[in-house]
């Protein structure tokens, strides 16, 4: 089975400050990673996938296959990353289209 | 593209009607996705198509719901008849085949209350 925890229902940091939203996974097989967002008022996106190896918006996120986590990162947050994150996994390969969510973490930026 | 076109938008209704829920997948995308959200369960996929094919439905609640996708640019959600427990966020989303690469891309949701 396939489970996604993402243990913070809030974080709230300074313009500014390095944040980091917390992932962990259950599954068995290899699975692919991603990073939804959810800005105010605007549709659930993608930001990032970890095959992709890239920086979306200063965000990175390292699969670590160790710790069961994919942990999304930024070293200076903006007021504008204010939005609600979700964490998602899929079977790898590309022939699991099934993406199992994170209950979401909603980030706050203060100025 | 407009993406994923989702109606009604909201949606008010007593318990033990029907609801219908409709979605225009992006066109030329393969795969079309129903979700729903709530705060206590997060987003959680109901039911996904291949080709208009249902893939897997095992998300589904209870027979009180159904899917359909009678054509590539089409699919319904219905919940017949609908309980106050059904009130949520429905989303839509549909993606394009590619192997090794999912983007789901999501419509902007249906706020369905069930009074």
């Amino acid at each position: 089975a396939q489970r996604v925890t993402q243990p913070e229902k809030l974080l709230s940091v300074f313009k500014g400050a390095p944040v980091e939203l917390k992932c962990n996974y259950s599954y068995s097989g290899s699975p692919e990673l991603f990073w939804y967002v959810q800005y105010s008022r605007q549709r659930l996106q993608l930001l990032l996938r970890h095959i992709s190896r890239e920086s979306i918006k200063g965000f990175t996120a390292d699969l670590n296959k160790g710790e069961t986590s994919f942990h999304l990162k930024k070293p200076f947050a903006q007021e504008e990353d204010s939005a609600m994150y979700y964490c998602a996994l899929s079977g790898g390969g590309g022939s699991n289209y099934k993406l199992t969510f994170g209950k979401g973490t909603l980030l706050t930026v203060n100025p | 593209d407009a993406g994923v076109i989702q109606s009604p938008r909201h949606e008010v209704t007593e318990m033990g009607q029907e609801v219908t829920l409709r979605c225009k997948p992006i066109s030329g995308h393969d795969y079309l996705f129903w979700y729903r959200q709530t705060m206590m369960r997060g987003l959680e996929l109901l039911i996904y198509f291949n080709n208009n094919v249902p893939i897997d439905d095992s998300g589904m609640p209870e027979d009180r719901f159904s899917a359909k996708m009678p054509n590539a640019s089409f699919s319904t959600l219905k919940i017949q008849p609908s309980e106050p427990r059904d009130s949520a966020v429905y989303f839509c989303a549909s993606s394009k085949d590619r192997a090794g690469y999912n983007e789901q891309f999501f419509g902007p949701g249906t706020r369905l209350t069930v009074l």
